[in-house]
């Protein structure tokens, strides 16, 4: 049974696109995440929902918007899609934000290629 | 702000040999600090974590790591290599309120 799960697993969209992930985990996690890992492999957090509520915003262009419609799915929306965009998008869970001690759970990733 | 440096970009071990994968931390307050193995084209797995405790933290695979809080570091180890350990590993740490920072990686390649 796969944990955490992500559609589609590969991207392939020209500039200007609208175009969305999907995330679904099935661990009863109540925390769920979005990192983008570029093309250095460095990987950087983007959004983190705690029971579908919004807790952590880093340095994201507002092009990008997250959804979590119940506490096991967490959807990445992307509009107007750039170069830049290209990476490797990973979903994740954990048990919660807090304690700090909770590791995360992450999903095969999604390879997101603009053109 | 917090930081997480992994000084190797590759390290190379023979099969069987002991094998390190460095991590030295920057955080607020007590550290949490994690290990994560990347396969190519997988998602990250999770190894092993430090929160309080003991220094030498057990995990899966039969790695383990050393926690040194006066030289911020944090250290993977496993006594023999396996071919099937090479993969992409990183360290990663939090503290405070702050989010999960991850070191850039380190490149594990075992040699048969």
């Amino acid at each position: 049974d796969t944990a955490v799960s992500q559609t589609p697993k590969y991207l392939v969209t020209q500039m200007g696109n609208d175009k969305s992930i999907k995330c679904e985990q099935n661990l009863g996690h109540d925390t769920m995440y979005w990192y983008k890992q570029d093309s250095k492999k460095f990987l950087k957090i983007m959004f983190s929902y705690n029971n579908k509520e919004l807790i952590i915003n880093e340095t994201v262009p507002n092009r990008f918007s997250p959804k979590s419609p119940d506490k096991a799915h967490l959807n990445l929306h992307i509009n107007s899609l750039e170069l830049g965009d290209s990476a490797v998008y990973f979903c994740a869970s954990s048990r919660g934000d807090r304690p700090l001690s909770y590791e995360q759970y992450f999903g095969p990733g999604t390879r997101l290629t603009v053109t | 702000a917090q930081s997480v440096a992994q000084p190797e970009d590759q390290v190379n071990v023979a099969e069987g040999n002991p094998l390190t994968v460095k991590c030295t931390y920057s955080v607020s307050g007590n550290p949490y600090l994690f290990w994560y193995v990347q396969y190519p084209n997988r998602g990250l797995q999770f190894l092993l974590k430090y929160i309080t405790g003991d220094n030498l933290v057990k995990g899966s695979y039969g790695f383990e790591a050393e926690f040194n809080k006066s030289q911020t570091s944090f250290h993977l180890k496993k006594p023999s290599a396996l071919v099937s350990d090479s993969a992409l590993y990183f360290c990663a740490a939090r503290g405070g309120y702050s989010t999960l920072t991850f070191g850039k990686g380190t490149m594990l390649l075992v040699s048969p």
